[in-house]
């Protein structure tokens, strides 16, 4: 257990629709990352939050947002969904978010019908 | 693009020392490698980093050669939960984000 929880673990949703996936750093990080994997991209890097403040985005598509809220747990906020959406996606959390170790989150499974 | 190369797979018996290889030939001299590994679809679980020097700790250990250029980690008594994909990654130091670049990873199958 690396100390980092995530839910929903299961998302079943139409296209079209919007969810919304929940994360929950490890006590005392302040930085947290979202990761998707998919089965023809493989694990990606989309954004990351430090302490409420956006640090770096990867290829996360416009459809998709994110935040860091003061309690230091993050949502990841997805839109008008696609088929090509489904895939796991991951929340990592680590103390700064510069030099340090990335702790994963067990992922939420999302699955767009 | 992931700056480090893996073979796609490898096995090893079980009790057996695992040995996987990564290329990494463009990594720079504040780049640190990382070994993390994915069993099944869960989420991927640190393994271990390095510098410049060999590290160990109670998963394995990691080999990293003196020009930086490829590196070992080695599961000295593999058993049949290690079966999984292990990603090798180059990771900067220093800089603004350390956000992980993952490859493809090599699928190591631990058999009995």
């Amino acid at each position: 257990d690396s100390g980092v929880t995530q839910t929903p673990k299961h998302l079943i949703t139409a296209t079209g629709q919007r969810v919304t996936l929940r994360c929950s750093p490890r006590s005392g990080d302040l930085s947290v990352y979202w990761y998707q994997q998919s089965l023809d991209q493989g694990l990606q890097f989309l954004i990351q939050y430090y302490n409420g403040e956006e640090r770096a985005k990867g290829n996360i598509l416009e459809r998709f947002s994110a935040q860091q809220f003061p309690d230091l747990h993050s949502e990841l906020n997805l839109s008008s969904l696609e088929l090509g959406d489904s895939a796991l996606y991951f929340c990592a959390s680590s103390v700064e978010g510069s030099t340090d170790t990335q702790y994963f989150g067990p992922g939420t499974r999302l699955t767009v019908l | 693009d992931a700056k480090t190369t893996q073979p796609p797979s490898m096995d090893c018996a079980e009790g057996r020392a695992a040995n996987l290889p990564c290329n990494h030939s463009t990594i720079s001299g504040n780049e640190y490698v990382y070994w993390y590994r994915q069993i099944h679809s869960q989420g991927p679980q640190y393994i271990i980093h390095g510098l410049k020097n060999n590290e160990t700790n109670e998963m394995a250990s990691l080999i990293i050669t003196e020009d930086r250029k490829s590196s070992t980690l080695i599961l000295p008594h593999a058993t049949l939960r290690d079966t999984a994909v292990y990603y090798c990654i180059v990771s900067g130091y220093g800089g603004a984000t350390n956000k992980l670049i993952f490859g493809t990873g090599t699928l190591l199958a631990v058999q009995p």
